[in-house]
């Protein structure tokens, strides 16, 4: 079955710092996706990365970077220099062959100015 | 990027009463929809599973007689909350699937349920 661990329940920082969400999944299909979302006080989901099995490299857009490492199993989210914009709930979420979505816990971060 | 909408945004309703979600794809078609329901502070848990013109795969532990969804077409899919008591009072978002990509889900803003 999968599983999504987000251990960091949540995390605040002081705007500029760099911070690391962690992700740990879960799964038995070769072929899968890994994703993050970024929900903020709205509601409203804001989808930020998709990788799939496949692919290992490592994603860099903007402040926002994903280190995918398939030997520990990890899709950990970094954000640098945080801005009190980014704090919202951040979720990791994996799909296996297949549609069906399994969220990890979801990381609070604050960033305080 | 494909656009999903809900509504309503919000809603308040009686305990007893009934209250529908309209989930709606914009500007694909969406042979797969999902629903899933996220309490305060929690993460999404998906409710169940919709294709177009066939009934839903409900996931383990949610009464299907008691959350109707309907997915009558490739845009449009809603999801009827029965009988609603206080506990029902959750955050439901739904998404939707294309056709290429199944891996792709596209989600609405969400609709905030309040039963009193």
């Amino acid at each position: 079955a999968q599983k999504v661990t987000q251990a960091q329940t949540e995390i605040s920082v002081v705007e500029k710092e760099d911070v690391t969400l962690d992700c740990v999944y879960e799964t038995r299909d070769t072929t899968y996706y890994l994703f993050w979302y970024k929900q903020p006080p709205s509601g409203e989901l804001v989808f930020l990365i998709r990788r799939n099995s496949f692919d290992e490299q490592n994603e860099i857009s903007g402040r926002y970077s994903w280190n995918f490492q398939k030997s520990t199993s990890s899709f950990n989210f970094t954000i640098t220099a945080s801005q009190v914009v980014d704090s919202a709930v951040y979720f990791c979420a994996l799909s296996e062959y297949g549609n069906k979505l399994v969220f990890g816990a979801g990381t609070i971060l604050r960033v305080k100015s | 990027g494909a656009v999903v909408s809900q509504h309503p945004s919000r809603v308040i309703c009686k305990s007893g009463t009934s209250v529908k979600i309209e989930c709606r794809s914009l500007d694909f078609q969406a042979t797969t929809m999902f629903w899933y329901r996220q309490f305060p502070k929690q993460s999404l848990m998906l409710m169940a599973t919709s294709n177009e013109g066939s009934k839903a795969t409900y996931e383990q532990g949610v009464e299907k007689d008691k959350f109707l969804i309907n997915h009558a077409s490739l845009t449009l899919s809603t999801l009827t909350v029965t009988s609603a008591h206080p506990e029902d009072s959750s955050f439901y978002i739904c998404s939707a699937g294309g056709r290429l990509a199944s891996y792709e889900q596209y989600f609405g803003p969400g609709t905030r349920l309040t039963v009193t």
